[in-house]
C-alpha cells in the first residue's frame, strides 16, 4: 500500500493568483497522476506525471494552466494558474499499486476561487 | 473514455439490496471499484481482472463480463455505512490510467 501525504487540504484564492498542491508519497513510484472532481461530479484525469520526463495531460487540460513538476519518484507538484471562479474543485493525487491493482488517494485539496 | 455507469443514485433501507452497473465500449483489462464518502477521498473496495471473476468483501461483492465489458458491484443486505457514492474505474489494455464513470450515489435509511 502507499501512504500519500497532500497539500494543502484546502485553500481560498483570489482570481488571477495560483495555488501549487503538493504530494508526497511515502514509496517510490513511476507515476502519478492527478485528479480534478468538481462538485458533485466524478473524478477526471488531469495529467499523468513520470519522473524525469514531461508530463503527459489529458484532452482540455494544458501545461500552461496545469503546470506539473516531478522532481524525483516520491514527490509531485500541481500548479492551478490563473484561477478563475471555474477552477473551483477538488484536486486528488494518485498513484497505483504494484502490478495497477489498485489507486491510492490522497486526501485531496478543496480549492474555491473567490 | 468514461465508463458509463448506472443507476445515478438509489435510496435503499438498511436490509435492501442494490446493483450498481459499469460498462465501457474498450476492451478492458480490469475494473475497480471504489467508495467515496462526501469530503473524503476516494476508498478502494476491489478489483476485478479480465476473466469473468466475481469478488466478495463483506456483503459487497462484484462481477466482471469480460465479452460485454461490463461489471456490476452487487450491494447486499445493506447498511448504514454502505452511504457514498460508488465509483467504478476502468483500466484499458491500451492505456496506463484509470477511467472513472459518473458516479452512483447511494444512501441507505434506518
Amino acid at each position: 500500500s502507499a501512504v500519500i501525504s497532500q497539500k494543502p487540504s484546502r485553500d481560498i484564492c483570489q482570481r488571477g493568483t495560483s495555488l501549487t498542491i503538493q504530494c508526497q508519497v511515502d514509496s517510490q513510484v513511476t507515476m502519478m497522476f492527478w485528479y480534478r472532481q468538481q462538485p458533485g461530479q466524478s473524478l477526471t484525469l488531469i495529467a499523468t506525471a513520470n519522473q524525469g520526463s514531461e508530463a503527459t495531460y489529458e484532452s482540455g487540460f494544458v501545461i500552461d494552466k496545469f503546470p506539473i513538476s516531478r522532481p524525483n519518484l516520491t514527490f509531485s507538484t500541481l500548479t492551478v494558474s490563473n484561477l478563475s471562479p471555474e477552477d473551483s474543485s477538488i484536486y486528488l493525487c494518485s498513484v497505483e499499486g504494484e502490478w495497477y491493482t489498485e489507486a491510492f488517494f490522497g486526501q485531496g485539496t478543496r480549492l474555491t476561487v473567490v | 473514455q468514461q465508463p458509463v455507469q448506472s443507476p445515478q443514485a438509489v435510496i435503499l433501507r438498511e436490509g435492501e439490496d442494490a446493483v450498481i452497473n459499469c460498462s465501457s465500449s474498450k476492451a478492458l483489462y480490469s475494473v475497480h471499484w471504489y467508495r467515496q464518502k462526501h469530503g473524503e477521498a476516494p476508498v478502494f473496495l476491489m478489483i476485478l481482472l479480465k476473466g469473468g471473476e466475481q469478488k466478495g468483501h463483506d456483503k459487497i461483492s462484484a462481477s466482471f463480463n469480460e465479452k460485454k465489458q461490463q461489471s456490476s458491484l452487487y450491494l447486499t443486505a445493506s447498511q448504514l455505512s454502505y452511504s457514498g457514492t460508488y465509483f467504478c474505474g476502468t483500466w484499458t489494455s491500451r492505456d496506463y490510467k484509470l477511467s472513472f464513470g459518473a458516479g452512483t450515489t447511494v444512501t441507505v435509511r434506518a
